[in-house]
């Protein structure tokens, strides 16, 4: 098992570029998510999905949009960058979570992004 | 949404055990308490969780209220390695969705 992938690991954009940020993972988890974490400071929810076809917004979602077409992939997309996105973002996946029952997340490598 | 409270940082010495607090006085009946940490240039990885009654596991022990409005977890005997940030957190009930707080900043001292 590869666990959750993340690519690309470093990426520098400028200001109004667009760009993908590829997760996937290998273990048929039904819930995704991505988070940004800035310096300093602990990680806030983008994004997340509770299936395939099925997203929905986090914490801080403007300026990000997410799909959901298969199981395994959950690509995240900057449509115009901003400075204010430079980030570090992490993907996680888990099985489906419920309110009576809780389930472990596991965390991708990371993408480091600066936005120019 | 129930929110927890922890110290932004703690120090420890190697070999010696560890007791990281969290408070969550605003916990619901149906919220597990889960501690996650972030070793340093990596992503968050999944430490432990319960509910009500204490648990253990290879990587550390949590001890909760009878209450539940605070846990604590333990390390029983740091290592240099230990050092991270760990989050106390209560995931949202509706979906299970993980929030990050600041969590405590543990290092360990040689």
């Amino acid at each position: 098992n590869a666990g959750v992938t993340q690519t690309p690991k470093f990426q520098v954009l400028k200001t109004g570029q667009s760009m993908t940020l590829q997760c996937a993972q290998d273990m048929n988890h039904e819930y995704m998510s991505w988070y940004r974490q800035d310096p300093g400071m602990g990680l806030r929810l983008i994004h997340y999905s509770v299936g395939a076809g099925i997203t929905d917004q986090g914490e801080v979602p403007n300026g990000y949009n997410v799909s959901r077409s298969t199981t395994e992939d959950f690509p995240l997309r900057l449509l115009s960058a901003a400075p204010s996105q430079t980030s570090v973002y992490f993907c996680a996946s888990s099985r489906r979570p419920s309110g009576s029952s809780s389930n472990e997340q596991f965390f991708g490598p990371g993408t480091r992004l600066t936005v120019l | 949404d129930a929110k927890t409270t922890q110290p932004n940082s703690m120090e420890s010495n190697e070999e010696e055990p560890v007791h990281l607090p969290c408070n969550h006085s605003t916990i619901s009946g149906t919220d597990y308490i889960h501690w996650y940490r972030q070793l340093p240039s990596q992503g968050p990885e999944y430490v432990i969780h319960g509910l009500t009654s204490n648990v253990n596991n290879r990587m550390a022990s949590l001890a909760i209220a009878e209450d539940r409005k605070s846990s604590t977890l333990i390390l029983h005997r740091a290592t240099l390695r230990d050092a991270a940030v760990y989050y106390c957190i209560l995931p949202y009930n509706q979906g299970g969705k993980l929030i990050f707080g600041q969590g405590t900043e543990l290092s360990v001292k040689p």
